[in-house]
């Protein structure tokens, strides 16, 4: 059946560093791919999408492109902020929606 | 627009008893999730409605578990008797459709049972 793997957290950043999380996914066909964040006591937010292959999501300074050969969707983001710390989970979209574990992200100042 | 309502915040109730949550999507989606979030883990589904129909109701324990949509808007999630292992956040989303809009969703309840 269609899965999505994330990288292991946490994940423990130092201001301004880069950060790539890894997402893989096995789905039929091409699903539309999404990243959300989700801080504590909350629920998830949608943080980028993209529909098609080669697509690239974007918002907020975070990045992913829509890799169908590699089947893989990671986020990255070139200089994170004690703000980004948070829990972020990759998921496929269409008709079964599939969410990874989620990574958890610290970032220190 | 106002966002996925969901009440209430928190619940704490002993084995056995009963418990329901509600949902109330964004104005005009039509599709509407309810999810189970247990800590440490990412959001599984546990019944999707398409207006006032399910769609999926595949991963619901229906021994336990029931939910409904009436006249298409408001949802309400039901527990009854509640085990340990029901603890978790329950989250409701809801979308446009069934597609690749992604989701918006309510800010979940935390359930305890003990």
């Amino acid at each position: 059946g269609d899965s999505v793997t994330q990288m292991e957290g946490p994940v423990t950043l130092s201001e301004e560093a880069f950060l790539t999380i890894n997402c893989t996914y096995t789905a039929t066909g091409y699903p539309s791919l999404f990243w959300y964040v989700q801080y504590p006591g909350e629920g998830l937010q949608l943080l980028l999408k993209a529909t098609k292959a080669d697509d690239k999501g974007s918002n907020k300074g975070f990045e992913a492109t829509y890799r169908k050969e590699t089947t893989s969707f990671h986020l990255e983001k070139g200089s994170v902020q004690v703000s980004d710390s948070a829990v972020y989970f990759c998921s496929t979209g269409g008709f079964k929606t599939i969410f990874g574990a989620g990574t958890r992200l610290f970032v220190k100042a | 627009e106002a966002g996925v309502a969901q009440s209430p915040r928190y619940k704490i109730i002993e084995k056995r008893q009963s418990v329901a949550f509600w949902c109330n999507p964004i104005s005009g989606h039509a599709t509407l999730y309810w999810y189970q979030q247990i800590l440490g883990q990412g959001p599984k589904l546990l019944i999707q409605f398409q207006n006032n129909g399910v769609v999926d109701d595949s991963q619901l324990p229906k021994d336990r578990f029931s939910a409904e949509r009436l006249k298409g808007v408001d949802s309400t999630l039901k527990i009854q008797p509640a085990k340990l292992e029901d603890s978790a956040v329950y989250l409701c989303a809801s979308s446009l459709e069934i597609s690749g809009y992604g989701y918006t969703f309510g800010s979940g309840t935390r359930l305890t049972v003990v």
